[in-house]
């Protein structure tokens, strides 16, 4: 049984330019959030996708944005990056209203 | 706003030493608590969890923590820290809904063998 995946491990992005990141959730599971963790930092809820639709945000710009497609799986957008914005990019999926999400790896994303 | 604290971001411990780990959170309603953990170059993995009942909650490899909710605290303990225990741990809160987590900074420990 596969666990969350994530893809790219790496990227190396310049200021301005954009990003997608990729999720691909557990089997069985339909609910997928993304985390921010920046270096020394615990991960930052950045937005829950279910049924296809955004259903929570955290405190983070328009310029962030996802999407989940029906398979579940999902997309993150980062656009007109920022320094700012390099960290470690965490999936995470659960059944909605399940007591516990499982991670992905993550993607580490630079910004130079 | 709901907010985590872990007031240890660095604890180094011979082996066979007990460990306590700080965790207080801010938030006046009903809360879920759990500690996670990342051992070096794996990814997160839920180490135990509180929703209700016994405040004393055990979880995988001989970890507990204690919900004290007079204090807003849910410290992680372990009586013997074993070499194979350094990593770091993230505790986490989440109130109203399952999904949305509140971590903490982390806490980076480290076992001498």
């Amino acid at each position: 049984d596969a666990g969350v995946t994530q893809s790219p491990t790496h990227l190396i992005k310049t200021r301005g330019q954009q990003v997608t990141l990729r999720c691909s959730p557990k089997s069985g599971h339909d609910t997928v959030s993304w985390y921010q963790q920046a270096l020394g930092q615990g991960p930052q809820f950045i937005f829950q996708y279910y049924e296809e639709e955004e259903r929570q945000r955290g405190n983070f710009p328009d310029r962030f944005s996802g999407h989940q497609f029906p398979n579940y799986s999902s997309e993150l957008n980062v656009n007109a990056l920022l320094l700012g914005d390099s960290a470690l990019y965490l999936c995470a999926s659960s059944l909605l209203r399940s007591d516990t999400q499982y991670f992905g790896p993550g993607t580490r994303l630079t910004v130079l | 706003a709901q907010s985590v604290s872990q007031h240890n971001h660095h604890v180094i411990l011979s082996e066979a030493a007990s460990l306590e780990l700080g965790c207080n959170y801010s938030y006046g309603g009903t809360v879920n608590l759990f500690w996670y953990v990342q051992y070096p170059g794996q990814h997160l993995q839920l180490l135990l969890k509180y929703f209700s009942g016994d405040p004393l909650v055990k979880g995988i490899k001989g970890f507990e923590a204690e919900f004290i909710k007079s204090k807003f605290s849910f410290n992680l303990r372990k009586p013997s820290v074993q070499w194979s225990d350094t990593a770091e741990y993230f505790c986490a809160v989440n109130a109203n809904n399952f999904n949305k987590f509140y971590f903490g900074s982390g806490t980076k420990l480290n076992v001498k063998p």
